[in-house]
């Protein structure tokens, strides 16, 4: 199957400080990766599509200096959440395309939850 | 811009009944669309995968069916058991837009199933 890691599952951070995600494809390469976020009780919302060595593709109302995208690698892509705040605290999802199956499917990382005090 | 709607909100019934959860979308240009679940804190698990070619899927006990040109999707899940309770959202891939193609959730629907 098609296993999506994240790192860490969890954190707790100051405000003001910066977190890295990490979101990693373990058996498949994946040239587009995807950043979501979710609220509790909330839908996912995507926040951006992160392309393997290129910039990053946003959504409307998401801050691209606020949440720094690299995807260094066919199995790797990280969000960095510079200067987070308590409104930024949140469940973060990545998912990755397999292109093995033609790109249709998408699969989760299992989510970091991010907690800013 | 694509929203999905996903009714009932919330269901919680004896285990053995069968299910039908309904999800609707209002732009029926859709690639595909999938249906996953979600464990309390959980990522997302794939349950299936139906093309925008296909009118159903089948997976073990559950089957999700497609009608693109009404914007919905029903997912069938047969003799339910209290393993089945999560959450469970729809969401339906574009063809593009400024995600490129990411997919649009509904807020699912949370499902307690009873011993």
């Amino acid at each position: 199957g098609a296993v999506v890691s994240q790192h860490p599952s969890w954190v707790i951070c100051k405000s003001g400080t910066s977190v890295k995600i990490e979101c990693r494809s373990l058996d498949f390469q994946a040239t587009t990766m995807f950043w979501y976020r979710q609220f509790p009780k909330q839908s996912l919302m995507l926040m951006a599509t992160s392309n393997e060595g290129s910039k990053a593709t946003y959504e409307q109302g998401v801050e691209k200096d606020k949440f720094l995208i690299n995807h260094a690698s066919l199995t790797l892509s990280t969000l960095t959440v510079t200067s987070a705040h308590p409104e930024d605290s949140s469940f973060y999802i990545c998912s990755a395309r397999d292109l093995r199956s033609g790109g249709y499917e998408q699969y989760f990382g299992p989510g970091t939850r991010l907690t800013v005090t | 811009k694509q929203e999905v709607t996903q009714i009932p909100a919330a269901l919680s019934v004896p285990e053995g009944e069968n299910l039908v959860l309904n999800c609707s979308f209002t732009d029926s240009a859709i690639y595909n669309l999938q249906w996953f679940r979600q464990d309390p804190g959980k990522g997302l698990t794939s349950l299936l995968l139906i093309q925008s070619s296909q009118r159903e899927q089948t997976s073990g006990r559950l089957n999700a069916s497609l009608d693109k040109s009404s914007g919905r999707s029903t997912l069938y899940i047969a003799a339910s058991q209290p393993g089945d309770s999560a959450t469970y959202l729809c969401a339906p891939r574009g063809y593009s837009g400024g995600g490129a193609d990411g997919l649009t959730f509904g807020k699912g629907t949370h499902l307690i199933i009873q011993p």
